[in-house]
């Protein structure tokens, strides 16, 4: 089945400290992978996308496909990052569909 | 930057009550997608809609539910009846072709009283 798991409902840091948020995905292909992140019930905004291998508002993702990972990491947190943070793929395929994880609140702390 | 662009931002209804949510989707973007995220829950695929005809929908999106693109430009949602539990936020979100992830709208809150 394909699926995203976001193991972490919750995340809480203090400013400053690193972040992980992570994801593992089970497909059987090769996907394309996304981080989405929304903001107190705003809209869903893309942060990250794999393909792309970008660095926005200092979160970074890799993929590794060995461990089918995709996890968000953030060296230093800060307390605007506080939101929901989805994980969510695109299998192989031409409608692009997007599966999400069930994501993770992340509360950065002062 | 291009914006999905979602109307009404809030829409309360009676059960059993026809709604029509509305989207203007990215000019020069092909696939066309409604999303749901009832309140406390995940983001969940509905319908995607490609070259003016349904491409993949969810089993949520039964009978109650259809998508049109009337005139080129908006896209919508219409729920025929709708129940207690379509209370949720609608998301419409459009991409081009290619993996590029896709622009999500602002959301229309849904509340069936």
């Amino acid at each position: 089945a394909q699926r995203v798991t976001q193991p972490e409902k919750l995340l809480s840091v203090f400013k400053g400290a690193p972040v992980e948020l992570k994801c593992n995905y089970s497909y059987s292909g090769s996907p394309e992978l996304f981080w989405y992140v929304q903001y107190s019930r705003q809209r869903l905004q893309l942060l990250l996308r794999h393909i792309s291998r970008e660095s926005i508002k200092g979160f970074t993702a890799d993929l590794n496909k060995g461990e089918t990972s995709f996890h968000l990491k953030k060296p230093f947190a800060q307390e605007e990052d506080s939101a929901m943070y989805y994980c969510a793929f695109v299998p192989g395929g031409s409608n692009y569909k997007l599966t999400f994880g069930k994501g993770t609140l992340l509360t950065v702390n002062p | 930057e291009p914006e999905v662009t979602q109307t009404p931002s809030h829409q309360v209804t009676q059960m059993g009550q026809e709604v029509i949510l509305r989207c203007v989707p990215i000019s020069n973007h092909l696939y066309f997608y409604w999303y749901r995220q009832i309140l406390g829950q995940k983001v969940e695929f509905l319908v995607s809609f490609y070259n003016n005809e349904i491409s993949e929908k969810s089993e949520i999106f039964d009978d109650q539910f259809s998508v049109e693109r009337p005139d080129g430009s908006n896209f919508t949602l219409k729920i025929r009846s709708t129940k207690l539990e379509d209370s949720a936020m609608y998301f419409c979100a459009s991409g081009p072709l290619g993996p590029y992830g896709y622009t999500f709208g602002s959301g229309t809150r849904l509340t069936v009283v």
